[in-house]
């Protein structure tokens, strides 16, 4: 039982290029998420989901878009990366009692 | 519009001391609340929730948390603190699957 898969864990972009993060997960959860890990800012929500093909915005979702066309992936994409998205994303998958989270993807634009 | 606040960035105890960890929170309607703890180079890992029920909650580690509605508050707790406790500690808050965390607050524990 693998719980919550991301990939890739490192990353390094330019800026301007384009990625996406994915995240996979084998427990069945409903509910899944994205977020941004900054020092001295905690997780701050980018975009999350309710099920599959829903998708909703977060906290901080501008620059970012998100898709859920399976229950168990949910990706995040970033059409032109900017050296502020350089960060920690953590992706989580919840059935509304605790949520279980991946194991983060750090990512540098430079 | 929800939020959850940690008003410490630091705390500091020595070993075998009893430990607080503060969270207050803002929403309309009944919060969802929880304490993850995140290791370095690791993702978040569950300690304890509250949903409804008693205003303590226990969880993993010996660890436990009061719920005040009144003060808006939830306070992660515990009577003796270890070595092995030192982390970073995140209070999260749910509202209509919407989970908000605080900015963190690192807990380092001195023998």
């Amino acid at each position: 039982n693998a719980g919550v898969t991301q990939t890739p864990k490192f990353r390094v972009l330019k800026t301007g290029q384009s990625m996406t993060l994915l995240c996979a997960q084998d427990m069945n959860h409903e509910y899944m998420y994205w977020y941004r890990q900054d020092p001295g800012m905690g997780l701050r929500l980018i975009h999350y989901s309710v099920g599959e093909g829903t998708t909703a915005k977060g906290e901080v979702p501008d620059g970012y878009n998100v898709s859920r066309l399976k229950k168990q992936n949910f990706l995040l994409g970033l059409e032109s990366a900017a050296p502020s998205q350089t960060s920690v994303y953590f992706c989580a998958s919840s059935l509304m009692t605790e949520a279980f989270f991946g194991q983060g993807t750090r990512l540098t634009v430079v | 519009a929800q939020s959850v606040a940690q008003p410490e960035d630091q705390v500091n105890v020595a070993e075998g001391n009893p430990l607080t960890v503060k969270c207050t929170y803002s929403v309309s309607g009944n919060p969802y609340l929880f304490w993850y703890v995140q290791y370095p180079n690791r993702g978040l890992q569950f300690l304890l929730k509250y949903i409804t029920g008693d205003n303590l909650v226990k969880g993993s580690y010996g660890f436990e948390a009061e719920f005040n509605k009144s003060q808006t508050s939830f306070h992660l707790k515990k009577p003796s603190a270890l070595v092995s406790d030192s982390a970073l500690y995140f209070c999260a808050l749910c509202n209509n699957n919407d989970m908000r965390f605080g900015a963190g607050t690192r807990l380092t524990v001195k023998p």
